[in-house]
């Protein structure tokens, strides 16, 4: 069964570093073709995409936020890792991290994370 | 490539077809083009890749049609489940969505 769970702080401080863990079960990454992606969607708004990272480790990253992510993945742990540097309220979203099927779209999500970013 | 959803909201009773539209500027490559469905907290959920390919467990009354610049999502026959936000994806080197479409129950 395919899984993927988002882990994170619910709550970060202007300029702060978001630090985010998206835990993958069923699947690993290292598998050829395999590719994660990260979202965010702001409270009551459209979905954005933000960085993926491929199973032979080649990172594609949102032109507008490039400067401030950075996505890793830790094969032993099956995990894929999200930091997104200089916080301000405006990142204020859910983030989600899902699989990018073979056959194209994204076909496994996780519950999302809410995030908060305030003094 | 921006995406344009429309309309923005719409208003029908169960029974009912549904017809989605999503315009691309530029050209969405290869029919790079997915359709999703999101209820309230939750996360989307994938419908139609290839702009015309049903995602696996997705029912018949979903389709979906188009090319280059100009995509449709079809729901045959409204269910209460499908009263929701739904999402245009490309999926292409750097993916974006449109900004959705209401489904709302008349």
């Amino acid at each position: 069964q395919v899984t993927l769970k988002e882990s994170g702080p619910a709550l970060v401080k202007p300029t702060q570093t978001l630090t985010l863990t998206c835990t993958l079960s069923g699947f690993s990454l290292t598998t050829d073709g395999m590719r994660v992606s990260w979202f965010r969607q702001p409270p009551g708004k459209a979905l954005e995409w933000l960085a993926r990272i491929d199973w032979d480790d080649d990172k594609t990253y949102s032109t507008s936020l490039r400067t401030r992510l950075t996505i890793s993945k830790d094969a032993s742990k099956n995990q894929v890792v999200l930091r997104m540097t200089n916080m301000d309220p405006v990142d204020t979203a859910t983030y989600y991290c899902a699989r990018m099927s073979w056959y194209g779209g994204n076909d496994y999500w996780g519950q999302g994370t809410p995030v908060t970013v305030s003094s | 490539i921006v995406l344009t959803q429309s309309p923005g909201a719409l208003s029908l009773s169960p029974g009912e077809r549904a017809t989605l539209s999503c315009r691309a500027s530029p050209t969405v490559s290869s029919s790079y083009l997915a359709w999703y469905r999101q209820k309230p907290g939750q996360p989307p959920r994938l419908l139609i890749y290839g702009a015309s390919s049903r995602a696996t467990g997705i029912p018949d009354r979903f389709s979906g049609s188009g090319s280059g610049t100009d995509f449709t999502l079809t729901i045959s026959r409204l269910e209460p489940e499908d009263f929701a936000v739904y999402y245009c994806q490309q999926y292409g080197t750097s993916p974006t969505f449109g900004q959705g479409t209401r489904l709302e129950i008349k």
